[in-house]
């Protein structure tokens, strides 16, 4: 069965201050391993699509990364704009699975 | 208007109520898809219509009922509705289904609340 795992479950950061978030999978066929960010009250915005292990991509502060079991998505300097619930989803056969997101507080 | 909108964006009904929520993508997308978003707890998929057709659901009580029309429209009939089912819903829309390579774009959401 196809599991998504995110840690940690809460994070609270100084501005400035980098820090990671995991999400660990497992899969039997992976399609794409995706990361939005989800303000309150709002639906998740579309960060990033990776589809294989090395691959990186980069926005601003933030950098995702993929491995075979894990990806990170790494948040360098962080700014109080930054603060908001950070989701990462499992593509496999025609659908997302999503891990329950890690809330990032980011503080002047 | 632009990406995914979703109306209204908020609702209270009660228990004996019947009433729809409605989304639309502007995205020129073939793909359409509804999610429950309690507290806590992940994204949960509904339902999941491609090309106008429904291609998913994912064990939901009958008092949901989804309707697509077409390619850019959306609705989620709502009727005797138990108070567990107030949540976030999510509407999003994909390129096509593609067997979960493609990214999905969201809508605002509405927050349900059944006293």
């Amino acid at each position: 069965e196809d599991q998504v795992t995110q840690s940690p479950e809460a994070l609270r950061l100084q501005e400035g201050e980098s820090s990671s978030l995991n999400c660990s999978y497992t899969v039997s066929g992976l399609r794409g391993l995706f990361w939005y960010r989800q303000d309150p009250g709002k639906g998740p915005e579309f960060l990033f699509t990776l589809y294989s292990a090395g691959e990186e991509k980069e926005k601003e502060r933030l950098k995702a990364t993929l491995t075979k079991k894990e990806s990170f998505l790494h948040i360098t300097a962080p700014k109080p704009e930054d603060s908001a619930t950070y989701l990462c989803a499992l593509g496999s056969w025609g659908k997302l699975q999503f891990g329950a997101g890690t809330q990032v507080v980011v503080t002047p | 208007e632009t990406g995914v909108t979703q109306t209204p964006r908020h609702l209270v009904m009660g228990m004996t109520n019947k009433k729809s929520l409605k989304c639309e993508q502007h995205l020129g997308h073939n793909a359409m898809y509804w999610y429950k978003q309690s507290a806590k707890k992940p994204l949960e998929l509904m339902f999941v219509y491609n090309f106008k057709e429904q291609t998913e659901n994912n064990s939901v009580p009958s008092r949901f009922s989804p309707e697509c029309p077409n390619s850019s429209h959306l609705f989620l009939h709502l009727h005797t509705l138990q108070p567990e089912d107030s949540a976030l819903y999510l509407c999003a829309s994909s390129q096509d289904e593609a067997g979960g390579y493609n990214e999905q774009f969201f809508g605002p959401g509405t927050r349900l609340t059944v006293l």
